[in-house]
């Protein structure tokens, strides 16, 4: 069980507009910045939002975070099969433990 | 360029040792806090331990407490995690993360992990 919860999996067909959310608490996305990252199989994560909202130097400006109060949101907007990844998020917890969500897969249709 | 190449991984009997080691490049070792994250098979994301670019502060997740201790040795820019009386459910491929800064929990690079499996 995560601490942060996702919903298990999403799908969207090309070019559409898909979001996850991202649920935790006053301990964690409500005192912390939300951080997003993108697994696709046999590889490491790799980060694609921090800060909540921010874009690391050449994640595609279709990918966008956002948060409020003690949920985040990650979308993917214009949708591109190669987006069809497990996507994470993941905050720091006053109690001194990073948490992360349980993941959630999406398929580009 | 940022570089993380772990080692160290393997198979261990129950209630054995194994000492994981990440070798780092391309930063300031000692200005960045560091963390180990695990991935069983098949499964999501998990924090194992974090410490800080001096050295001086560790976390543990409840799950390690106790059995697993992290150390970074700054002249060797190299990041361990020792791992005593190994449990099944410690199997899991075992990530070295550096943080991006200014504090713990948003790790920017990933190495590629190191396998641990656990199995008698």
């Amino acid at each position: 069980q995560s601490v942060l919860t996702q919903p298990p999996s999403t799908s969207g067909t090309p070019g559409q507009r898909v979001t996850i959310s991202c649920s935790g608490s006053s301990s964690n996305i409500g005192n912390h910045a939300v951080n997003w990252y993108q697994q696709f199989p046999g590889t490491a994560p790799k980060l694609l939002i921090y800060s909540s909202n921010q874009r690391p130097s050449g994640v595609p400006d279709r990918f966008s975070g956002s948060k409020s109060g003690t949920s985040a949101s990650l979308a993917i907007s214009g949708l591109q099969s190669e987006d069809e990844a497990v996507y994470y998020c993941a905050a720091w917890d006053d109690s001194l433990l990073w948490v992360f969500g349980g993941g959630t897969k999406v398929t580009v249709l | 360029e940022v570089q993380l190449l772990e080692s160290g991984g393997g198979l261990v009997q129950p209630g054995g040792s194994l000492r994981l080691s990440c070798a780092a490049s391309g930063f300031t070792f000692s200005n960045f806090a560091k963390s180990w994250v695990r991935q069983a098979p098949g499964k999501g994301l998990e924090w194992v331990s974090s410490i800080s670019g001096s050295g001086f502060t560790r976390y543990y997740s409840d799950s390690v407490k106790g059995r697993f201790t992290i150390s970074g040795d700054d002249s060797k820019s190299t990041l361990f995690l020792q791992m005593n009386s190994l449990r099944v459910e410690d199997t899991a491929k075992y990530y070295c993360v550096k943080d991006l800064g200014g504090g713990y929990g948003s790790g920017d690079y990933w190495g590629q992990g190191t396998l641990v499996t656990v199995s008698s």
